[in-house]
């Protein structure tokens, strides 16, 4: 069964840093794009950082909302997704979601799993 | 960046009503995908490939369309499908949701 269960969030002053991981199971880890993605409250969803898989080296896209400012690694090891977030600031309050990347024979890729969410809130 | 313009923003269905929530493109994308979210929930992969429902979707759902319009419809409305439902490209970086539709009952 695949599973994403994110954790790290919480409460920080604007300007502080925070890491999220997404820890994932149930699937080859390394054989994935994996992806975060954000909901400010009462919002819409926002794609944020992408991670490639093993094959294209895990090399990362971001949004250019936090492009510089956030990080999207992983620990092939432990199969942990993480999310480096600096200089945080009010405008980053969100529900934030890790989700895996499948896609088809015929080259459509979605998000097919995605996990619980977790909160982050950037408020003095 | 592609911006996706979801229409209606919000809408009211009668039980067995036909909906059609409409997804339009900035760009020409090779295909889209839907996902379905209930409030408190996380979302949830609905239609990918533009028309391919994800596994345990009611076959009521279809989806349609190419270039820079697509579809989403419910060929009966039923009390379960009341929830926001939201396009994704990933035709290109960066990858885009639209704003999304949120689906009442009446």
């Amino acid at each position: 069964e695949v599973k994403l269960v994110e954790y790290g969030g919480g409460l920080v002053q604007p300007g502080a840093s925070l890491r999220l991981s997404c820890e994932a199971s149930g699937f080859t880890f390394s054989d994935f794009y994996m992806e975060w993605i954000r909901q400010a409250p009462g919002k819409g969803l926002e794609w944020i950082a992408a991670s490639r898989n093993k094959a294209n080296d895990y090399s990362t896209v971001y949004s250019a909302s936090v492009k510089d400012r956030f990080t999207i690694s992983r620990d092939t090891y432990k199969s942990i997704l993480y999310l480096q977030m600096n200089t945080l600031k009010p405008e980053d309050t969100a529900i934030y979601y890790c989700a895996r990347e499948s896609y088809t024979t015929d080259y459509y890729y979605y998000f097919d799993y995605w996990g619980q969410g977790v909160m982050v809130t950037v408020s003095s | 960046e592609i911006v996706l313009t979801q229409s209606p923003t919000t809408m009211a269905a009668s039980p067995g009503e036909k909906v059609t929530l409409n997804c339009l493109a900035s760009s020409s994308v090779s295909y889209m995908n839907w996902y379905q979210q209930k409030s408190g929930a996380s979302p949830k992969l609905w239609i990918y490939g533009t028309s391919n429902l994800a596994s345990g979707v009611p076959n009521r759902f279809s989806g349609s369309g190419s270039g820079t319009s697509y579809s989403l419809t419910i060929s009966s409305m039923e009390a379960e499908d009341v929830a926001t439902y939201y396009c994704l490209q990933l035709s290109s970086y960066p990858l885009t949701f639209g704003s999304g539709t949120k689906l009442e009952i009446k």
